[in-house]
């Protein structure tokens, strides 16, 4: 079966420290994985894909096959930052996703 | 370029009644997804539809129920309503190949009383 863990549900980090949100995932084959975010009041979003091997907003995110992990991290944490994160996967083409609980990363000034 | 609307933001209904939720998806998309979310949940997937077909469903019993328009809309109805119904329903669309993931509207705020 798909799933997603996000062992962590509240990360409080002070400003300009390193963060890391973890995710593993369990799945039989090849997933897509995903990260969204969702900033007080405001609706979901993506954030990064595997695929695109990108970072936005100085996030990067590297999928781990072995370790079937797909932390998030950024060097250098700021306050906008603050937000729920959720890791999610899903099967190759239109499939639904996958989400984990979600983390709560709180960066303090 | 418009994104995905959902309606109403928020509801209230009794235990037993029905709802219907409405979704708009983005300009370009055909396919539409509907998730629960849970207060401290992540989003549950409860089923999706290409083209007005129903072409994926989460474990969700059958009075979750949906339709897909032929201008790619969609609804999510809910019949028998239960106090466990009470979740944040999200509607996302994307594009025919999923390549760019999905794009999530607001929201419907669903409480069941």
């Amino acid at each position: 079966a798909q799933r997603v863990t996000q062992p962590e549900k509240l990360l409080s980090v002070f400003k300009g420290a390193p963060v890391e949100l973890k995710c593993n995932y369990s799945y039989s084959g090849s997933p897509e994985l995903f990260w969204y975010v969702q900033y007080s009041r405001q609706r979901l979003q993506l954030l990064l894909r595997h695929i695109s091997r990108e970072s936005i907003k100085g996030f990067t995110a590297d999928l781990n096959k072995g370790e079937t992990s797909f932390h998030l991290k950024k060097p250098f944490a700021q306050e906008e930052d603050s937000a729920m994160y959720y890791c999610a996967l899903r099967n190759s083409g239109n499939t639904p996703l996958v989400f984990g609980k979600g983390t709560r990363l709180s960066v303090i000034a | 370029e418009t994104g995905v609307t959902q309606s109403p933001t928020h509801l209230i209904k009794t235990r037993g009644q029905q709802v219907t939720l409405r979704c708009s998806s983005q300009s370009g998309h055909n396919t539409v997804s509907w998730y629960q979310q849970a207060l401290g949940q992540g989003p549950q997937f409860i089923f999706q539809y290409y083209r007005e077909e129903e072409n994926g469903r989460g474990n969700f019993p059958p009075r979750f129920s949906g339709l897909q328009f032929p201008n790619y809309s969609s609804e999510l109805n809910v019949n028998a309503l239960e106090l466990d119904d009470s979740a944040l329903y999200l509607c996302a669309s994307s594009p025919q190949t999923g390549r760019y993931g999905y794009t999530f509207g607001s929201g419907t705020r669903l409480t069941v009383v």
